[in-house]
């Protein structure tokens, strides 16, 4: 049982390129996240999932995209990447909606945008 | 909207000596209430929750939190700190009511020191 897993683990990308973070979980949950973590600012909502077939925006999804491809995966797409997307990128699942069980995060995607 | 604080960037404690990391939050209505810990270069691991009943909760690694409805704060708790809990702490918290996921505070610094 591996719980949230994420890749890659490490990324460097020039400003203008695109990737795509990849997350999966294997403990059947529902609902699916998309953090970052900057200095100082704690953790930040990119885009969650509350279920297979659906998608919403956090607090930060300027410049991203999601897709939720089945029940187990979640990817992040940068389409044209930034300075400013440079952060720690972590991905989250818990059971049933949203609303009253913990998380459970993955590794964590360090991303540098030059 | 409900928001987290996390009044101190960093925490000291001499290890042996009891620790403290404070947390007040917002939120309409009841609370589910979080603490997660982040080790260096790792994600965020969950150490107790509290969802309704007994305001004490006890967690992983000998920690605890007592939830405290008027004065809206969640301060987590150890008897006895070690060297071993120095890491990062995030509180977290999701309204009763509703369908958003969790909203972290901040983070604070533990160090115990030796």
């Amino acid at each position: 049982n591996a719980g949230v897993t994420q890749t890659p683990k490490f990324q460097v990308l020039k400003t203008g390129q695109s990737m795509t973070l990849q997350c999966a979980q294997d403990m059947n949950h529902n609902s699916m996240y998309w953090y970052r973590q900057d200095p100082g600012m704690g953790l930040r909502l990119i885009y969650y999932s509350a279920s297979e077939g659906t998608t919403d925006k956090g607090e930060v999804p300027n410049g991203y995209n999601v897709s939720r491809l089945n029940k187990r995966e979640f990817s992040l797409r940068l389409e044209s990447a930034a300075p400013s997307q440079t952060s720690v990128y972590f991905c989250a699942s818990s059971e049933a909606g949203v609303r009253t069980y913990e998380q459970y995060f993955g590794p964590g995607t360090r991303l540098t945008v030059t | 909207a409900q928001s987290v604080a996390q009044p101190e960037d960093q925490v000291n404690v001499a290890e042996g000596n009891p620790l403290t990391v404070k947390c007040t939050y917002s939120v309409s209505g009841n609370p589910y209430l979080f603490w997660y810990v982040q080790y260096p270069n790792r994600g965020l691991q969950f150490l107790l929750k509290y969802i309704t009943g007994d305001n004490l909760v006890k967690g992983s690694y000998g920690f605890e939190a007592e939830f405290n409805k008027s004065q809206t704060s969640f301060h987590l708790k150890k008897p006895s700190a070690l060297v071993s809990d120095s890491a990062l702490y995030f509180c977290a918290v999701r309204p009763f009511s509703g369908n958003t996921p969790l909203v972290f505070g901040k983070g604070t610094r533990l160090s115990v020191i030796a």
